[in-house]
């Protein structure tokens, strides 16, 4: 089974400073890979996706990953980050094979970024 | 448009009560989701539908009903809850070819914060 690793349960960073958000992923397929950010009291949004092709990925709201398939990670990337920022995100990952029919999403546990003034 | 709607926002009940849960989308998605979310945790997966059909129920009491009356609204229907399924509820919906593809974006609503007492 698929499993996907977020590395740190929080992140603080100050306002307009660059920001990584790591995700590691276990698979030995082919995987799609996803980022989603939610808000306080909000559903979840799609900052970006990966499925094929180009291994730099850029979303909304200036964000970017790479996907690194040696490495087997889906870093989030920003370079200058906001206080509107502050939320939780989460890395999740496509399994091809959950239920025969129909694919599932698996998520981290999350990364908590707190941008402060 | 990849709005999901979800109502109520918040909703209060009782142990002994009944209540509904609603999810709607008009993007012409045939995959409908519930997710349950608990505080500072990732989205489960509760239930999907495809075209309207039942295809995975991830061993969900059966005190949580899903309905799908259409392609457009998916129903979670609530009845004898304990404390503990307090949590935010997520609908999500995504295009479900008939293979099955997984690289399917799902599109989530606000959600619903439940409160048993």
């Amino acid at each position: 089974a698929q499993s996907v690793t977020q590395l740190d349960s929080q992140v603080p960073v100050f306002e307009e400073a660059p920001v990584e958000l790591r995700c590691n992923y276990s698979s030995s397929v082919s995987v799609y890979l996803f980022w989603y950010v939610q808000y306080p009291n909000q559903g979840l949004q799609l900052l970006l996706k990966y499925l094929s092709g180009s291994t730099l990925v850029k979303g909304i709201n200036g964000f970017e990953a790479e996907f690194n398939k040696s490495q087997t990670s889906f870093h989030l990337r920003k370079p200058s980050v906001h206080i509107s920022d502050t939320a939780e995100y989460f890395c999740a990952v496509s399994d091809l094979n959950y239920g025969g029919s129909q694919g599932n999403l698996i998520f981290g546990k999350g990364t908590k970024l707190s941008v402060k003034p | 448009d990849t709005e999901v709607t979800q109502t109520p926002k918040h909703l209060v009940m009782g142990m002994t009560n009944k209540k509904s849960l609603k999810c709607e989308q008009h993007m012409g998605h045939r995959a409908m989701y519930w997710y349950k979310q608990k505080a500072k945790k990732p989205p489960e997966l509760m239930f999907v539908y495809s075209y309207e059909k039942l295809s995975i129920n991830e061993s969900v009491p059966s005190r949580f009903s899903p309905e799908c009356p259409n392609s457009s609204l998916l129903n979670l229907h609530l009845h004898a809850l304990q404390p503990e399924d307090s949590a935010l509820y997520l609908c999500a919906s995504s295009q479900e070819g008939t293979s099955g593809r997984s690289t399917d974006t799902q599109y989530f609503g606000p959600g619903t914060r439940l409160t048993v007492l």
